[in-house]
C-alpha cells in the first residue's frame, strides 16, 4: 500500500509529557499538511510544508507545537507539555500540488489522549 | 479563506434509499470538492466539480453545483450501510497553498 501512513495510530500520555507523531506521505508528493480533528467537528488545518519548507502555520498551533519535514520526505509533529485540550485525532495529508484542483490524500490519523 | 457549510447536520436513512446533502459557501469559487470520512477508510476525496460544470456523476454519487446560489448538493443513490460516514464539502482556499477548510459535515447513517 503506497498511501499516507502515520505512526503511532494511538497514543495515550499524561499531561505534561511530550509526544511526537510521524507521517510518511505518498512518495512523489511534495506537499504535506497536518490537521487536527476533535469529536463531531471537521479537521482543522495546523500547518503546511512544500518539500522541506514550512510555509504556513495556523494560529491554532501554539508554541508547544512544532513540525518538521527534513529532506522533504517524512514529517514529524511534536507537542511539548501536553494538555488535556490537545486530545484529538491528528491527521496528515499529502498532495502533488495541482493548483486549486489539488487533491489531498489523508493518512489514518494518530489519536492522542491526554490524561 | 472560506469553508463550506453542510446541511443537514445529521441524516438517517434505510439501505436502498437515496441520501441528499447540501452545501453552501460564501464567495465565488472555481471548484468544490467533497470528502467522506468513516472509521474504515478514514478521510477520502470523493469528487471535484468545477464552476463550469452544473452536474457530475461518479458511480452512485451525483454532485450538482449552482454558482449563482453558491450551493452544491451531493446525492447518493441506492445507499448502502457502507455509505455511513461524515461528508464534507470543501471550497478551495483562496489565498494559495490549498489548505482545506472543513465545516462540521453531514453525518449520514444508513441502516440495514
Amino acid at each position: 500500500d503506497t498511501g499516507v501512513s502515520q505512526d503511532p495510530r494511538h497514543k495515550i500520555t499524561k499531561r505534561g509529557q511530550n509526544v511526537t507523531f510521524r507521517c510518511d506521505p505518498i512518495s512523489e508528493h511534495n506537499r504535506l499538511y497536518w490537521y487536527r480533528q476533535t469529536l463531531g467537528q471537521g479537521p482543522e488545518f495546523l500547518t503546511y510544508f512544500q518539500n522541506e519548507a514550512q510555509l504556513e502555520k495556523s494560529r491554532l498551533l501554539s508554541d508547544r507545537f512544532s513540525a518538521e519535514r527534513p529532506k522533504g520526505s517524512f514529517s514529524t509533529l511534536e507537542i511539548q507539555r501536553t494538555e488535556q485540550g490537545d486530545s484529538a485525532m491528528y491527521l496528515c495529508a499529502s498532495s502533488f500540488g495541482q493548483g486549486e484542483e489539488d487533491t489531498q490524500y489523508f493518512g489514518p490519523g494518530t489519536r492522542l489522549t491526554v490524561l | 479563506s472560506q469553508q463550506g457549510e453542510e446541511d443537514p447536520q445529521a441524516l438517517s436513512i434505510q439501505e436502498g434509499e437515496n441520501a441528499t446533502m447540501n452545501c453552501s459557501y460564501k464567495t465565488s469559487i472555481n471548484n468544490l470538492q467533497w470528502y467522506r470520512q468513516n472509521s474504515g477508510r478514514g478521510l477520502v476525496h470523493l469528487i471535484l466539480i468545477r464552476s463550469n460544470e452544473r452536474e457530475k456523476h461518479s458511480g452512485r454519487l451525483r454532485v450538482t453545483l449552482d454558482t449563482s446560489k453558491k450551493s452544491s448538493s451531493l446525492l447518493i443513490t441506492a445507499s448502502r450501510a457502507a455509505d455511513t460516514a461524515s461528508y464534507f464539502c470543501v471550497p478551495p482556499f483562496s489565498g494559495g497553498y490549498n489548505k482545506l477548510i472543513f465545516g462540521a459535515g453531514t453525518r449520514l447513517a444508513v441502516h440495514p
